[in-house]
Formats: C-alpha cells, sequence, structure tokens
C-alpha cells in the first residue's frame, strides 16, 4: 500500500520556467513532509519542508504547498535551473504515530533543458 | 562540518554471506535511521535508532539488523544475503528522536550488489 505517491515519473522544464512536482497521500495521520533532491551517486539531499499547520513555505526558488483536504503537496521551482536536474522525492511522517520513519514516494525525475 | 559519512561505498557479495555497512551521523545527532533504496522506488524505511536504543523498525526480516555505539554510529548487518538485497542502503541522521518537523540528513549511501 503505497501512503505516499509520485505519479509522474518525470517531468522536462525550459531553462528559467517554473517546475511543479506533485505529490499525493493517504494517510490522514502525516503532519509533516519533506523534499528531497536526489543526484546519481549520491545520497538524498533536503531541500524543504512544511508542518501540517500550514499550506505553504517557501526558501528562495523553492516553495511548498499542502493541500490538507486534497491531501496533497506540490513542489514549486522558480525559475529553473539545470543544475536542478535531478530526482525529487516527496516524504511523510506521522509524529503521533509512535514510529519513527519517513514514507517516501517514488520520485520524480526532474529536466531542466538549456 | 562533516555531514553523515558511510563505508564502504560499493560493495559486492555472494548469496549467503553476510555484511556489515557503517555511519557515522553528523556531530550532535543523537539519532541514525536506516533506509533501503532498489532501483525505481523511493528509500524505504528499515530502522531507526536513538540514544543506542532502537526506535523504530521496518518491515524486513530478521536477517536485517543494527546496532548504535556510545559515539551514535552505527553498523547495519545484513546475514544470509539474497539476490534482492541489492540496493543502495542509506544511512540519515537527525538531531531529534521523533520526525515531526525535524528533517533527516542522508550519507551518499553504500551500494550493495549480491552475486
Amino acid at each position: 500500500d503505497q501512503q505516499v505517491k509520485q505519479n509522474s515519473p518525470s517531468l522536462s522544464v525550459q531553462e528559467g520556467r517554473i517546475s511543479i512536482l506533485n505529490c499525493d497521500y493517504t494517510n490522514s495521520m502525516f503532519d509533516y513532509f519533506l523534499w528531497y533532491k536526489k543526484y546519481p551517486a549520491e545520497g538524498p539531499t533536503f531541500l524543504i519542508s512544511i508542518s501540517s499547520i500550514k499550506d505553504k513555505n517557501e526558501d528562495g526558488r523553492f516553495t511548498v504547498f499542502l493541500n490538507k483536504s486534497a491531501k496533497h503537496l506540490s513542489l514549486h521551482i522558480v525559475p529553473s535551473q539545470p543544475g536542478d536536474s535531478a530526482v525529487y522525492f516527496c516524504a511523510a511522517s506521522a509524529r503521533g504515530s509512535g514510529t519513527y520513519k519517513y514514507i517516501f514516494g517514488t520520485g520524480t525525475r526532474l529536466k531542466v533543458l538549456a | 562540518d562533516a555531514g553523515v559519512t558511510q563505508s564502504p561505498t560499493h560493495l559486492i557479495k555472494t548469496r549467503g554471506q553476510q555484511v556489515t555497512l557503517r555511519c557515522s551521523p553528523i556531530s550532535g545527532h543523537k539519532s541514525v535511521s536506516w533506509y533501503q533504496q532498489v532501483l525505481g522506488q523511493g528509500p524505504q524505511f528499515i530502522f531507526q535508532y536513538y540514544e543506542k536504543e532502537e526506535r523504530g523498525r521496518g518491515n524486513f526480516p530478521d536477517r536485517f539488523s543494527a546496532r548504535q555505539f556510545p559515539n551514535y554510529s552505527s553498523e547495519l548487518n545484513v546475514n544470509a544475503l539474497l539476490l534482492g538485497d541489492s540496493a543502495l542502503y542509506l544511512c540519515a541522521s537527525s538531531l531529534r528522536r521523533g520526525t515531526g518537523n525535524t528533517e533527516a540528513f542522508f550519507g551518499q549511501g553504500t551500494r550493495l550488489t549480491v552475486v
């Protein structure tokens, strides 16, 4: 049972444009969400997070939006740069669940075209 | 400051053998978690250790075990290796025990190939 889903395996965007990566979740107990970026042969790098008490969090070119009623979050990258080309994972956790783990989606491969 | 370091970076083992993977967390971080990432999937939680005690275990067989040392470094052991254990094994450290409002920082991983 995939509790965190990234339905787009890949996305191509022109340099300078906006990249929008989407993530859906099924567990209403999730209350903390994160985005990680992963280059080949490296571990995931933390990008940005959001708590369920917020609906938006911004850090430079990266903004995460959370829609709790739709159980949906998205990562916006503006403007997109060729160095943003990587696999992006969303992850979720449930603080009150008694388990201390992140549930990851399957990832979206972003390619930013110069 | 050094990030999360894992060793070795690559490893080839034969079916039935045993393997030990090592992880040093970021200085000051007391929580270490292990994840397995197979090709085309996201990382899957294996264990979390905090203050040298196991705090969480994922849906992995008993062939997988881990421990955390007084200096907060950790080892992941896998016995009786199967071909399906071939994966990238990731170690993550974080400041606090829980995952709420706390990001985890990952090492570069150990690529295990079982032949």
